[in-house]
Order: C-alpha cells, then sequence, then structure tokens
C-alpha cells in the first residue's frame, strides 16, 4: 500500500470557523509533512514530523495548527483563516527524514475560505 | 524550464516524440532531486529520483539527468503519450536540512494526439 490519504476532498468555511484537515498513511513511514499549493504554482512546505515530533516550522501563522496522534496520522486544524488561505493542501509522507527519500503525496484538500 | 510570475512555462509535442523538460536548480549543497508529475486535481505523483553521485538515471521510459556543474536536470520521456499530459515540477533536497524538498516552478506539458 503506497497510499496517502487525505478527508476532506473539498472544504468551504468562513473566517470564523474552526476546521481540521485530516491526513493518514499506512506504510510505516516515519517523516509526514503539509504543503500548501495555489493555483499554477508548486506546493510550498508548511510543516515537518520526524518520528511523531515537529522538526520544521516555514514560519507558518497561528491559525494553522499541526498535530500528529501517532505515526499514521498527521492533522492541520485551521482556525480564523483568511481568503487568501484557500488554496489546496497537500499532504505527504517518506520512510525518514534524516535522509532524503521520495515523498508520496495525498491527493490534497482544496480549501476555499469564505 | 522556469516560469515568471503566474504563467507556467508550457511544452507542447506530437503524441510518439520524445519530451525534454528542463530545471535550473538553485543550491549547490542539494544532494537530492526528484521529479514530480501533478495531474489537474490530484497531488503530485513521483516519477524517478537522482542522488547527487550520480549524472543519470533511467526509469520506463523516463530519464533524468544531472549536471552539477551548472545545476541543471532534465527529465527526458520518451515516445510521449497523452496520458503524459500534466505539469512537471523537479524538487531538491539540500544536503543536512532534513526532508524539506524546494520545487521548482514546474512545466505544463502538452501532448497532441
Amino acid at each position: 500500500d503506497t497510499e496517502v490519504t487525505q478527508t476532506p476532498k473539498h472544504l468551504v468555511m468562513g473566517m470564523t470557523n474552526k476546521k481540521s484537515l485530516k491526513c493518514e498513511q499506512h506504510m510505516g513511514h516515519r517523516a509526514m509533512y503539509w504543503y500548501k499549493q495555489k493555483a499554477k504554482k508548486p506546493p510550498e512546505l508548511m510543516f515537518v514530523y520526524s518520528y511523531e515530533k515537529l522538526s520544521i516550522n516555514e514560519s507558518v501563522p497561528s491559525r494553522f495548527s499541526p498535530e500528529c496522534p501517532n505515526s499514521s496520522l498527521l492533522n492541520l486544524h485551521l482556525h480564523a483563516l483568511q481568503p487568501e488561505d484557500s488554496a489546496l493542501y497537500l499532504c505527504a509522507s517518506s520512510q525518514d527524514e534524516g535522509t532524503p527519500y521520495e515523498q508520496y503525496f495525498g491527493p490534497g484538500t482544496r480549501l476555499t475560505v469564505t | 524550464g522556469e516560469s515568471v510570475g503566474l504563467h507556467l512555462p508550457t511544452l507542447s509535442v506530437q503524441e510518439g516524440d520524445n519530451s525534454i523538460i528542463n530545471c535550473a536548480y538553485s543550491n549547490s549543497a542539494s544532494d537530492y532531486f526528484i521529479w514530480y508529475k501533478q495531474e489537474s486535481g490530484k497531488g503530485p505523483q513521483f516519477i524517478i529520483d537522482i542522488r547527487s553521485n550520480m549524472d543519470k538515471r533511467q526509469g520506463q521510459r523516463v530519464t533524468v539527468l544531472l549536471n552539477k556543474t551548472v545545476k541543471h536536470l532534465s527529465l527526458q520521456i520518451a515516445a510521449t503519450q497523452p496520458g503524459d499530459s500534466a505539469v512537471y515540477f523537479c524538487a531538491e533536497n539540500i544536503y543536512n536540512q532534513g526532508g524539506k524538498l524546494i520545487f521548482g516552478q514546474g512545466t505544463e506539458l502538452s501532448v497532441k494526439p
């Protein structure tokens, strides 16, 4: 199984809402990632978790709050977002963070902030 | 190729021809490179990777070439098919920066039947 799953596929939320994005992998990978992708642009790294600990935060605003409950799950909690946060949010995983390996991406959650 | 502003570089090829997609990377300390394919509405899909101790790697219908002297990476697709139509991203991993991948701007490949 080389699949990374993400839910929901689409999400529309108001600026005062609180919502969460979920990501799951069952490949035994120990590194998991959140990326943000705007239309016609490359993915931009937001967070890296390695062995369930946050190892990289790319100066992401605090209205995005990641969580790694266990080695298979990664969440992204959203609160008080702005319309410019509308984007495709991608989750990825890789075998390890220390030695570079290919990252497997999920299909993404298309987020619209109204 | 590299893009400026909102426009992705595009490459249009005839079905059956070979395609070459280019990428200039930024950091001489990068030691690992990946090519991803992203179809509309989907996440990036791994195609092929190469480490900095190699200059060529071949997969099924794809070849990646790495020129460290000029910091250039290319992806060659043989006998391009309509299903190859997508946006292609190169990504680099900088030595000692953990799992952080830096993506290039992408190239849109369009295959004409």
